[in-house]
């Protein structure tokens, strides 16, 4: 069976700092791994996946993720914040029937 | 425009009742899902359709019923049976067993 791990359940961070998000999953077979984002209210949106091919994945908004097959993890991270980065990040891996997601890990972005 | 809808965003529920919450897509997606999603928890699966007239099972499917008729509508009931039905419920479907694609959710309170 998968499971995900995000560490942090809050992460406070001042606009224009750099954050990471962080992510461990365990798995028996290969994977893909998936970053949503949710505004309050809101339904999920897919942030970035990695599928296969280059362990360095992007978004159009600026995050970035790197799988660590070793470590087996997927950590997110953006270089600068925005307080419209204010959201709950959700990291998930494939699994027999659906996908797995972590509990999420909320960031605060203050300015 | 494509997505995925759900409806209705607010639903109230007094104790004993059972209520149905929609979900429809016109991604032309095989599979459906239906979370739950409660404060620090993340995504729980209830309910899941691979294709129509076919679905199974999840993590926590007691208390809860669905149906898949059409490809595009995966409807979830939540009876009396189920004794803590205030959460967020969040509907997606996918086509290829890799990402999924969110509805808006639907906010189930108790009364």
């Amino acid at each position: 069976a998968q499971s995900v791990t995000q560490l942090d359940s809050q992460v406070p961070v001042f606009e224009e700092a750099p954050v990471e998000l962080r992510c461990n999953y365990s798995s028996s077979v290969s994977v893909y791994l998936f970053w949503y984002v949710q505004y309050p209210n809101q339904g999920l949106q897919l942030l970035l996946k990695y599928l296969s091919g280059s362990t360095l994945v992007e978004s159009i908004n600026g995050f970035e993720a790197e799988f660590n097959k070793s470590q087996t993890s997927f950590h997110l991270r953006k270089p600068s914040v925005h307080i419209s980065d204010t959201a709950e990040y959700f990291c998930a891996v494939t699994g027999r029937r659906a996908l797995t997601f972590g509990s999420g890990t909320r960031l605060q972005v203050q300015p | 425009d494509g997505g995925i809808t759900q409806s209705p965003k607010y639903l109230f529920r007094k104790e004993g009742q059972n209520v149905t919450l929609s979900c429809e897509q016109n991604l032309n997606h095989d599979a459906m899902y239906w979370y739950r999603q409660d404060p620090g928890q993340g995504l729980r699966l209830i309910y899941y359709s691979q294709i129509v007239n076919d679905f199974q099972k999840g993590d926590i499917a007691e208390g809860y019923s669905v149906s898949r008729e059409k490809k595009e509508s995966f409807p979830l009931t939540v009876t009396s049976a189920q004794k803590n039905p205030t959460a967020f419920y969040l509907c997606a479907s996918s086509t290829s067993g890799t990402e999924q694609f969110f509805g808006p959710g639907t906010r189930l309170t108790v009364l």
